[in-house]
């Protein structure tokens, strides 16, 4: 079956621009978490929903980041007046239900320059 | 909150010999365990995991112990073939709806 998968692989954004990404859950997996990985590290936990509801968002960096999952699948992350310092792979992963046994998708490069 | 350490964060073996990773957590309260494994430019893959009312735990050529009075846990992995190279992540988890903690990882190299 189909893996998570997030759009787009890779994004350049000038600083001080918005940029929204976007993951696609495995089928019926009612858990969906975000992570920030930097360069040479492990991935560091945003946020985490449960169906359309976001439990935990203690992650999150700043106030100008942002996650939805408005139907309980799709999840976009939105990073508003991107900075230097958000350059990462933003990684999504989802579970069948709890946070135990996640997939991860490809994840999304994000360069600010 | 929960902080995982991990070692070494470079790891060399000739083919066929064993490798083996090590974690520590300092939540006494954490109680799944996952190992993953992430090549260059790829996702991480989830290659085995034990939660904490078991010891040990075999998947062909791995293996995950836990011991959890010492708050530690170590992946084994023996044979190794070249395509084993790859960073390994271990992570821990404690229960209700707290996150997965990832230590730094390891780059395992395996030379033919």
């Amino acid at each position: 079956g189909a893996g998570v998968s997030q759009s787009p692989r890779y994004k350049v954004a000038k600083r001080g621009q918005d940029v929204a990404l976007r993951c696609d859950p495995i089928s019926g997996h009612v858990s969906l978490f975000w992570y920030q990985q930097a360069l040479g590290q492990g991935p560091e936990f945003l946020t985490y929903f449960q169906n359309e509801a976001q439990l935990d968002k203690s992650g999150l960096p700043s106030d100008r980041f942002f996650a939805e999952r408005p139907e309980g699948s799709v999840s976009t992350l939105k990073i508003q007046r991107t900075q230097q310092e958000d350059s990462a792979v933003y990684l999504c992963a989802s579970s069948l239900a709890g946070g135990d046994e996640q997939y991860f998708g490809p994840g999304t490069r994000l360069t600010v320059t | 909150g929960e902080n995982v350490e991990q070692h070494p964060s470079t790891l060399s073996v000739q083919e066929g010999d064993s490798a083996v990773i090590k974690c520590t957590y300092s939540d006494s309260a954490s109680n799944y365990f996952p190992w993953y494994k992430q090549e260059l430019g790829k996702r991480p893959q989830l290659i085995i995991d034990i939660r904490s009312n078991v010891g040990e735990k075999k998947d062909q050529r791995i293996a995950v112990t836990l011991n959890k009075t010492a708050k530690h846990f170590s992946l084994h992995i023996t044979e190794t073939q070249p395509e084993d190279s790859a960073v390994y992540f271990c992570a821990a988890r404690g229960s209700g709806n707290t996150p997965l903690v990832f230590g730094k990882g390891t780059r395992l190299s395996v030379i033919a």
